[in-house]
């Protein structure tokens, strides 16, 4: 059966640090990969897509690879602020706008 | 533009009522999909409306139910409660259909069924 799996222990960093998030997945061959943010209470929201064809993605101080070879997304936060401190979910897209979530990962900043 | 918005925000219900949220997706975007959120099983796929058409259903039992109107606004329903349906539910709408399209996700309805 198809699974997306994220480190389900919370990251913490020290403010200023690169965060490195996981995303692997398996029976799965996704043609887009989505990364969202979720704050407590809130509903998650969009941050980056990569299609299947792409092997890196930036925006800002974000940055996500996609290896369809290893079946992994990796997801980068350079120069981190307490700010940035959330949730983190990877989703990969079945069919319409169905998305399969990973569990997430809680990202912990510390100033 | 206002964003996604689901009334009402909290919802306390008993065992064996039913329950209807509703969902009003940003001006223009036609896709309206529904997830259940857990601290136990995540975020899962509920069902997802096109242009009033179910196109996907997540693998929930029959009591879970949903219908999109011709302004594409978007209620989902949940008969005989269980306590087991105690979750955040969540309503995202998408401008167009397909994977290469983000999800714009509402603050969500908190339902506790005691």
């Amino acid at each position: 059966s198809q699974k997306i799996e994220q480190n389900s222990e919370a990251l913490n960093i020290q403010e200023g640090k690169t965060a490195t998030l996981t995303c692997n997945y398996t029976n799965y061959s996704p043609a887009y990969l989505q990364w969202y943010r979720q704050d407590p209470g809130r509903g998650p929201v969009f941050l980056l897509l990569i299609r299947e064809n792409e092997k890196e993605k930036r925006k800002e101080r974000l940055k996500v690879t996609f290896d369809t070879t290893l079946k992994q997304s990796l997801f980068h936060i350079t120069a981190s602020q307490p700010a940035d401190s959330a949730t983190y979910l990877c989703a990969l897209h079945n069919a319409g706008n169905m998305l399969t979530f990973g569990g997430g990962t809680r990202l912990m900043v510390k100033p | 533009k206002a964003g996604v918005t689901q009334t009402p925000r909290y919802l306390i219900k008993t065992r064996g009522q039913q329950v209807t949220l509703s969902c009003s997706p940003i001006s223009g975007h036609r896709s309206v999909s529904w997830y259940q959120q857990t601290p136990g099983q995540g975020l899962q796929f509920l069902f997802e409306y096109f242009s009033e058409t179910q196109r996907n259903k997540g693998n929930f039992p029959g009591r879970f139910s949903g219908r999109q109107f011709s302004n594409s606004r978007s209620e989902m329903n949940v008969s005989t409660l269980e306590l087991g349906d105690s979750a955040l539910y969540l309503c995202a709408s998408s401008l167009g259909v397909g994977g290469g399209t983000e999800a714009f996700f509402g603050q969500g309805t908190r339902l506790t069924v005691v």
